[in-house]
């Protein structure tokens, strides 16, 4: 079956502008998650989904960073006025809607600002 | 608060030698514990988890991790090493619980495998 799906994979924007990253996540997978990856780290929590409602944005390192997932599906995170330090890899994860199960991940996608 | 400590950047074993690599965690109650893969430029992989019962967990392409809750260690372990294992591991864990809330996981910094041939 499909897995969860990242766009674009590859991103590079010019320092202020506006970026959006997109996750597809796994069919009948309630919960949704992403994850900030820098170089030479594991991931960092960000923000997580059950269904359309974000019940969890600790760990978004400013208000430049949203995340929607309007119809508990497709998810978007969007970063407002980059920063170089956003530079990353975003991961985006699905899983059922249990404590106990393993979170499936994306490829992820490399964003640079320049 | 809940962490987790890998205390080697780097392991290297030469192919068909025994494997292990370690992770050591900090949890407010009970751990629910997980290995995953990371080959380049990819996502992370699921590799196996510890919720309840056998202290010895096997998961996927041989891989197996041993839970000791005196030692709050979950080390990822395999007998006999491929070429192929190279890749970048991160063990994680989140406190176990049953009701509503964030089930996100936090993640130890890495273990960069080699299996030299």
């Amino acid at each position: 079956g499909a897995g969860v799906s990242q766009s674009p994979r590859y991103k590079v924007a010019k320092r202020g502008q506006d970026v959006a990253l997109r996750c597809d996540p796994i069919s009948g997978h309630v919960s949704l998650f992403w994850y900030q990856q820098a170089l030479g780290q594991g991931p960092e929590f960000l923000t997580y989904f059950q269904n359309e409602a974000q019940l969890d944005k600790s760990g978004l390192p400013s208000d430049r960073f949203f995340a929607e997932r309007p119809e508990g599906s497709v998810s978007t995170l969007k970063i407002q006025r980059t920063q170089q330090e956003d530079s990353a890899v975003y991961l985006c994860a699905s899983s059922f809607d249990r404590a106990n199960q393993p979170q499936h991940f994306g490829d992820g996608t490399r964003l640079s600002i320049l | 608060a809940q962490s987790v400590a890998q205390p080697e950047d780097q392991v290297n074993v030469a192919e068909g030698n025994p494997l292990t690599v370690k992770c050591t965690y900090s949890v407010s109650g009970n751990p629910y514990l997980f290995w995953y893969v990371q080959y380049p430029n990819r996502g992370l992989q699921f590799l196996l988890k510890y919720i309840t019962g056998d202290n010895l967990v096997k998961g996927s392409y041989g891989f197996e991790a041993e839970f000791n809750k005196s030692q709050t260690s979950f080390h990822l372990k395999k007998p006999s090493a491929l070429v192929s294992d190279s890749a970048l591991y991160f063990c994680a864990v989140r406190v176990a619980y049953s009701g509503a809330g964030s089930y996100q996981l936090t993640f130890g910094k890495g273990t960069k495998l080699s299996v030299i041939p």
